[in-house]
């Protein structure tokens, strides 16, 4: 099955600088990579996520990058503000062909921002 | 926005006994799933469904789990005797016509004493 890692598990930045939080990946086959922030007692809410044909996407601070030949995902949150702490994660999904896969997420990182 | 709806939102059960939790998908949404989450663990998946039966299911999802959508609207998970290792919170997710575009329930913090 797919094996996600993540990295850090604990990021802590100062209000308005950058954070980059990385995922690897095992399955070459896996074309889907969302990325869920999850408040403390909230659910994951997707923030944006990525497929397979595309290297980069990018929505307001938020960005996603893929390297399918290393297999690794990167989230990149630029000007960072208070209300984006919590914990992120990264999740891929198995490859199965069809129906409903199921996601494997990442263990998550703690992201916190300094005032 | 449509919402997951999940109910209760907290249940505490005995161990041995049997708990359903309940979810209503978002209505025009063809993919379900449920996930858990033991307290500050990540998010793991238990089991999908589309079409009417079960697409896929981890290793988690052993005898002891079931899945029903039984009215169309509603789609139930049935733990049959829980254990302690049970205690978690319980995801209910739901798509669309783009498989992985979940939306998350607010779930079910299940305790099992």
């Amino acid at each position: 099955g797919e094996n996600v890692e993540q990295h850090p598990s604990t990021l802590s930045v100062q209000e308005g600088d950058s954070a980059v939080i990385k995922c690897t990946y095992s399955d070459s086959a896996s074309n889907y990579f969302p990325w869920y922030k999850q408040e403390l007692g909230k659910r994951p809410q997707l923030i944006i996520d990525i497929r397979s044909n595309v290297g980069e996407k990018k929505d307001q601070r938020i960005a996603v990058t893929l390297n399918k030949t290393a297999k690794h995902f990167s989230l990149h949150i630029t000007e960072t503000q208070p209300e984006d702490s919590a914990v992120y994660f990264c999740a891929a999904p198995p490859y199965s062909g069809g129906g409903a896969d199921g996601l494997t997420f990442g263990k998550g990182t703690h992201l916190i921002i300094q005032p | 926005e449509p919402e997951v709806t999940q109910t209760p939102s907290h249940q505490v059960t005995q161990m041995g006994q049997e708990v359903i939790l309940r979810c209503v998908p978002i209505s025009n949404h063809l993919y379900f799933y449920w996930y858990r989450q033991i307290l500050g663990q990540k998010v793991e998946f238990l089991v999908s469904f589309y079409n009417n039966e079960i697409s896929e299911k981890s290793e988690i999802f052993d005898d002891q789990f079931s899945v029903e959508r039984p009215d169309g609207s509603n789609f139930t998970l049935k733990i049959r005797s829980t254990k302690l290792e049970d205690s978690a919170m319980y995801f209910c997710a739901s798509s669309g016509q783009g498989k992985y575009g979940y939306t998350f329930g607010s779930g079910t913090r299940l305790t099992v004493v």
